[in-house]
């Protein structure tokens, strides 16, 4: 049973344009959300967060919006640069403290220079 | 500062044996989860371990225990090991209660299973 949903498992994009992943969950529990990016041969590294209470957080060149009522968040990545080229997970929690994760399937994203 | 390490990098195993899984947390973190991710698909919570007890688990069956010991380095155990048991398995340490951001992920076990 999938409660995180990542769709477009992977996507091209030209470096300097935007770059925008997208995540869907299914739990109504879930209070707060995380990105994490993955190079291969290494484990993920947090990137971003987002508590329910929020419907934006920014750091830096990454961007998280999140629609609780729709159930869906989205992160942006502007401008992409070619060291961003990883797999992107979405990850959900009942709670910021909680540290059991529900991750999605995770997107390729690859940066052209 | 240390980070997070596992060991063996990679492992082979048969079907029907059993494996275990090393994992040192990183320094001053006293809670290890553990995580499978299969091929194509994101890391699913396994359990977590906190004062060497079990703190939580999630949807795998009994043959997938662990341990945690006095220095918080934990290990995974896996008996009667299947095929569909080959995957990236994923060590994550942090201080109890701390935010989710500071859930600090190892480079993973990749086990592979015939």
């Amino acid at each position: 049973d999938q409660q995180v949903k990542q769709n477009s498992p992977s996507l091209s994009v030209q470096e300097g344009r935007i770059s925008i992943l997208n995540c869907d969950y299914t739990n109504s529990m879930f209070d707060y959300f995380l990105w994490y990016k993955k190079y291969p041969a290494e484990g993920p590294t947090f990137l971003i967060s987002i508590s329910s209470i929020k419907d934006k957080n920014e750091d830096g060149r990454f961007t998280v919006f999140l629609n609780k009522s729709a159930k869906h968040l989205s992160l942006h990545i502007v401008p992409s640069q070619p060291g961003d080229s990883a797999v992107y997970f979405c990850a959900a929690s009942i709670y910021y403290g909680n540290n059991r994760l529900a991750f999605g399937k995770g997107n390729q994203v690859v940066v052209i220079p | 500062e240390t980070g997070v390490t596992q060991s063996p990098t990679h492992l082979i195993k048969t079907r029907g044996q059993q494996v275990t899984l090393r994992c040192s947390s990183q320094s001053g973190h006293n809670t290890v989860s553990w995580y499978q991710q299969a091929l194509g698909q994101g890391p699913q919570f396994i359990f977590q371990y906190y004062r060497e007890e079990e703190n939580g688990r999630g949807n795998f069956p009994p043959r997938f225990s662990g341990l945690q010991f006095p220095n918080y380095s934990s290990e995974l155990n896996v008996n009667a090991l299947e095929l569909d048991d080959s995957a990236l398995y994923l060590c994550a340490s942090s201080s109890q209660g701390a935010p989710n951001e500071k859930l600090f992920f190892g480079s993973g076990t990749q086990l592979s299973v015939l």
